[in-house]
């Protein structure tokens, strides 16, 4: 199956600084990425929808100011998490949906923990 | 909001067949069922899908009743590294949406 790598695996910051994850397509061109928030023995939740070129897509109640997605090419999208509180740390995954077979395909995760 | 139910925990022996049911009662006519499944601590595992026919490959078999109003995932012959969240999701074919619920917790044991 196709891959989705994701940069970096695991990250530790400390409060008040900002994050950047990026999430790359391998071997094809994704014009739609998906972030995902996922939090200890809890399901995936889907934050948000970045389409290559415009703006991304929020799902209700996440913040746009502060999580900032950037798809400025049709394979990496990144996640920048602003000003990040311990109440951010959690595991962040993408996902990329291959335009020819609308199948999606996740990355490994990034796990971010803030100080 | 999840369109599926599927039980929150279940245990198989290892070496024996892991069934997982999973009830999709509002399922549409033009609905897929998904499978995954996520391994602690890493990205879902996509593992099969299928429209109203039952579905096999190298991983697992999918049977979906005939009013479609849910479906099982069958691992033949559990092993260990079968442990994992295994989640079920209807989603239409070329539909950007992939929501996931609850999933089942599923424990292979020795």
């Amino acid at each position: 199956g196709a891959v989705v790598s994701q940069h970096p695996s695991w990250v530790i910051c400390k409060s008040g600084t900002s994050v950047k994850i990026e999430c790359r397509s391998l071997d094809f061109q994704a014009t739609t990425m998906f972030w995902y928030r996922q939090f200890p023995k809890q399901s995936l939740m889907l934050m948000a929808t970045s389409n290559e070129g415009s703006k991304a897509t929020y799902e209700q109640g996440v913040e746009k100011d502060k999580f900032l997605i950037n798809h400025a090419s049709l394979t990496l999208s990144t996640l920048t998490v602003t000003s990040a509180h311990p109440e951010d740390s959690s595991f962040y995954i993408c996902s990329a949906r291959d335009p020819n077979s609308y199948e999606q395909y996740f990355g490994p995760g990034t796990r971010l923990t803030v100080t | 909001d999840a369109k599926t139910t599927q039980p929150p925990s279940m245990d198989c022996a290892e070496g024996r067949a892991a069934n997982l049911p999973c009830n999709h009662s509002t399922i549409s006519g033009n609905e897929y069922v998904y499978w995954y499944r996520q391994i602690h601590s890493q990205g879902p595992q996509y593992i099969i899908h299928g429209l109203k026919n039952n579905e096999t490959n190298e991983m697992a078999s999918l049977i979906i009743t005939e009013d479609r109003k849910s479906s099982t995932l069958i691992l033949p012959h559990a092993t260990l590294r079968d442990t994992a969240v295994y989640y079920c999701i209807v989603r239409w074919y070329n539909n950007n949406d992939m929501r996931f619920g609850a999933g089942t917790r599923l424990t292979v044991k020795p």
